[in-house]
């Protein structure tokens, strides 16, 4: 099991670019979660999808962040255009629905810097 | 709504010392609670977890008591190694949810 696979591991984009971030999640895992860390926020929820679907982008800080699955194997978080305060950590994490919580596998991060 | 606090870091400890590190939510309902630790360039890895007060979740020598009447979670470990710093994140899950509220981590270093 290879876990939770994000790309790129560092980005670093000028003030108006688009940033793509991209992860794997684990093979059967069916919640996927995008988180944001920063030292004055600590950890975001995003947004997290089941099979693929959204269930709640109430996290995403504006309109210019975006969030796909097209399959269950694959995500992606958009972010257009990006800005300095868009600084951050990226994590995406994935899960079985088993109901009984089921711990969250997190990939290692993404470090976005945007100057 | 949900939420957790955590002290707030960082922690320096010797080798061997004895850790504690404290947490408290806010929740409605019977959270389920767990610890989280993240080594320097790694995402989030599950350390335990407990799903019911009273539960004591235990791992790497690491332990926590859910503890409903206080709402707490504290994180302890008797002797700490060098190999044990990182950043501790406390969270929760509300019941039937699978949706995680973090506390802001507390980093700590063991120096030898």
């Amino acid at each position: 099991d290879a876990g939770v696979i994000q790309s790129p591991r560092h980005e670093v984009t000028e003030m108006g670019q688009e940033v793509t971030l991209r992860c794997k999640p684990i093979s059967g895992h069916d919640y996927l979660f995008w988180y944001r860390q920063t030292m004055m926020r600590g950890l975001e929820l995003l947004i997290y999808f089941n099979n693929n679907v959204p269930i709640d982008d109430s996290g995403m800080p504006e309109d210019r962040f975006s969030a796909k699955m097209p399959n269950a194997s694959f995500s992606t978080l958009k972010i257009q255009p990006s800005e300095p305060r868009d600084s951050a950590v990226y994590f995406c994490a994935s899960s079985f629905s088993t109901g009984d919580n089921s711990p969250l596998h997190f990939g290692n991060g993404t470090r976005l810097t945007v100057t | 709504g949900d939420s957790v606090t955590q002290m707030e870091g960082p922690v320096t400890l010797s080798e061997e010392a004895f850790l504690t590190i404290n947490c408290t939510y806010t929740a409605t309902g019977y959270p389920s609670l767990f610890w989280y630790v993240q080594y320097p360039g790694e995402g989030l890895q599950l350390l335990l977890k407990a799903t019911k007060a009273d539960d004591k979740g235990s791992n790497k020598g690491f332990e926590a008591t859910y503890r409903k009447e206080t709402t707490s979670f504290h994180l302890e470990k008797g002797s700490v190694q060098v190999s044990d710093s990182a950043v501790y994140f406390c969270a929760l899950s509300g019941a039937g949810s699978y949706q995680l509220t973090f506390g802001k981590g507390t980093k700590l270093s063991v120096i030898p």
